[in-house]
């Protein structure tokens, strides 16, 4: 199976900075990358799709870049509400693993 | 507007059974794909299993196979994850999600229900 790794863990930044979150999948999976945010109580939210393109809705801050086995969701400007953990999953074939997860915290 | 409302969870003795209930509204229900997928207590998403439209193909985990089934009632829009042998590591928050978008990834998910398997 395909490992998916997300680094780092976790991180703390401040108000306004530039986060960028990495994910390595162990064979190529195209562009067949997402990305979603899990806030505490609340069900995950897709952000990304198609390794960059950006789900109806989501702020235009977030971004994500990347294709076969290298990827990176970019927050350009950290707001308090972006306080969440965030994950990538492989979605080309089953199983459609996440990732370890990045937990975002503000400094 | 599209809504998953999970429910069905509860405490559970190891080796017992529970089945999970996923209400789905919003969208045509039988004709996309559903998915499990759960987060154990300070761990990671886990993809669970997955269903197509038609329930004529269906995917589960190593880590459940042979022990959950995922199953769907489109009459009723209701998808389904029965849950047997349960383990004290099934212990975890249940999201159920739905695929609109066309392709397998998840683009809208309930709150989650919690199992919590325990003596």
């Amino acid at each position: 199976d395909i490992q998916m790794t997300q680094s780092p863990a976790s991180l703390s930044a401040s108000v306004g900075d530039r986060v960028t979150i990495t994910c390595r999948a162990s064979q190529d999976i195209r562009n067949y990358l997402a990305w979603y945010q899990l806030r505490p109580g609340k069900g995950p939210k897709l952000l990304i799709y198609a390794a960059s393109t950006l789900q109806s809705g989501v702020p235009s801050r977030f971004s994500g870049s990347g294709s076969g086995t290298d990827f990176s969701l970019t927050i350009s400007s950290l707001r308090p509400e972006d306080v969440a953990t965030y994950f990538c999953q492989k979605y080309d074939s089953v199983p459609r693993t996440f990732g370890q997860g990045t937990k975002v915290e503000i400094k | 507007e599209v809504q998953l409302v999970e429910s069905g969870g509860d405490l559970v003795q190891p080796g017992g059974s529970l089945r999970l209930s996923c209400a789905a509204s919003g969208f045509t229900f039988s004709i996309h794909a559903m998915h499990w997928v759960r987060q154990a207590p300070g761990k990671g998403l886990e993809y669970v299993s997955a269903i197509t439209g038609n329930g004529g193909r269906t995917f589960h985990s190593n880590f459940v196979k042979g022990r959950f089934t995922i199953s769907r009632d489109n009459s009723k829009n209701t998808l389904y994850l029965q849950m047997g042998s349960l383990r004290a590591e099934d212990t975890a928050v249940y999201y159920c999600a739905t695929s609109l978008g066309g392709d397998w990834y998840m683009d809208y998910w309930g709150q989650g229900t919690l199992v919590t398997v325990s003596s």
